[in-house]
């Protein structure tokens, strides 16, 4: 089993479109989780941190489930700019491991 | 945010020929640095771990004689790839954490593409 997995898509929304990503992870001691996005062969950027609470930033909500292991990421009112990949990434032994991450495609 | 620069951005290099690439935390002391491999269409594969004055941890599987990591200071860390083969092509990234006092958050440089012929 992955230690992070990730439906790889593609998604492709319209505009305007609220899409849901989910990800699973296999350790159950893992303390920090991130979404972060990836656009074409260019580096990771951090989208956002991820907390128990669940978090909110602007149109974009994260949520976490550590009973079910899995991390959510919610995309409200997609915009074309949105089009990435989508890389869930979770902490192992001081260590970042990251998803393959899911293709997300906004078209007008 | 902070900043983190590689070079080069783009190599292409003969079989057989070694690669040296550079990674240098610009407005920060990175404590640790990290080195990944990506594939096309595939996620981010760390490679190893170093420590500013120490050896490098490497993941299962990677070969440390073939890729050699120098982190000589706070602010640079070098990969070289040994006696390069085409099946080392890829996406090269690193990442620099400046510790405790930046909350453990990893700062990725932009990458470097290689490209072996």
């Amino acid at each position: 089993r992955k230690e992070v997995e990730q439906d790889p898509g593609p998604f492709n929304v319209p505009e305007g479109a609220t899409v849901a990503f989910n990800c699973t992870y296999s350790n159950s001691a893992s303390q920090s989780f991130f979404w972060y996005r990836q656009d074409c062969r260019k580096e990771p950027k951090l989208l956002m941190s991820v907390y128990s609470s669940g978090n909110e930033d602007g149109r974009f909500t994260a949520q976490l489930n550590r009973a079910s292991q899995y991390i959510s990421l919610l995309i409200r009112d997609s915009k074309l700019s949105d089009s990435a990949t989508y890389l869930c990434v979770v902490d192992g032994y001081n260590k970042l491991i990251f998803g393959a991450g899911t293709r997300l495609a906004v078209h007008p | 945010g902070a900043v983190v620069s590689q070079h080069p951005s783009r190599v292409i290099c003969k079989s057989g020929t070694s690669v040296k690439i550079e990674c240098r935390s610009l407005d920060f002391q990175a404590t640790t640095m990290f080195w990944y491999r990506q594939f096309p269409k595939k996620s981010l594969m760390l490679m190893a771990t170093s420590n500013e004055g120490s050896k490098a941890t490497y993941e299962q599987g990677v070969e440390k004689d073939k890729f050699l990591i120098n982190h000589a200071s706070l602010t640079l860390s070098t990969l070289t790839v040994t006696s390069a083969h085409p099946e080392d092509s890829s996406f090269y990234i690193c990442s620099a954490s400046g510790g405790v006092s930046r909350g453990y958050e990893q700062y990725f440089g932009p990458g470097t593409r290689l490209t072996v012929t």
